[in-house]
């Protein structure tokens, strides 16, 4: 299993502020990723990482960003918040990306934008 | 394109009344399929992983089946702490990343 920790929990910003939502796991491993999910809806990935300095974007469209400076860090960034960016955003990781390999999530962040 | 498809949406049950949610797939060449537990405001909870036809897997009141076109996720005498929404998803092809249903609600009353 495996520990993952995401900070904020829950955030209430207003529209046009800078936003960086911080993803930690401790267990070394290799593939990270971030999810999106609205309420009843299903989760649409929006970026994973194969390890450092390396990152790509998910099958939904965002206007989020992403790095990958140590292998136990992947913090996503929003320049400029607006409301359409209001939604749950979950941080993964798994030990590698092969066939099988199980995602384990971190509780989410619940973002909000006034 | 892989689609996923979880029933019923919501279901209510007592506790003690045995049921199955149900997860239909559409993929290219299967190589796992996934069921998650998610709590209200939390991230989903790795259940079992499943690889091919005929699987069973079981942990407690659960137990996870697989067809080749669907997966069943059976709760035997449930209690009021297995509500929660169940989530489904498939890997497939080439393809690493995975495809999640919308998930079921699932309450259980005392």
């Amino acid at each position: 299993e495996a520990d993952i920790y995401q900070t904020p929990r829950y955030l209430v910003i207003g529209t046009g502020k800078k936003i960086t939502l911080e993803c930690s796991q401790t267990m070394g491993h290799d593939k990270m990723y971030w999810y999106q999910q609205d309420p009843g809806m299903e989760l649409h990935l929006i970026h994973y990482s194969y390890g450092v300095n390396s990152t790509e974007k998910g099958d939904l469209s965002s206007e989020s960003t992403v790095s990958r400076i140590r292998t136990e860090h992947f913090p996503l960034t929003l320049e400029s918040a607006r409301p359409s960016h209001t939604s749950q955003y979950l941080c993964a990781s798994s030990e590698s990306m092969g066939f099988g390999n199980t995602i384990y999530f971190g509780e989410g962040s619940w973002l909000t934008v006034v | 394109e892989d689609q996923v498809t979880q029933s019923p949406e919501a279901l209510r049950l007592q506790e003690g009344e045995s049921s199955s949610l149900n997860c239909s797939y559409t993929v290219s060449g299967l190589r796992g399929l996934f069921w998650y537990r998610q709590d209200p405001g939390k991230g989903p909870e790795f259940l079992f992983t499943l690889y091919s036809a005929g699987e069973e897997k079981e942990k407690e009141r659960l137990k996870a089946t697989l067809t080749k076109k669907e997966s069943f996720l059976h709760i035997t005498a449930p209690k009021p702490e297995d509500s929660a929404t169940y989530l489904c998803a498939v890997q497939g092809g080439s393809n690493y990343k995975l495809t999640f249903g919308k998930g079921t609600l699932l309450t259980v009353n005392p």
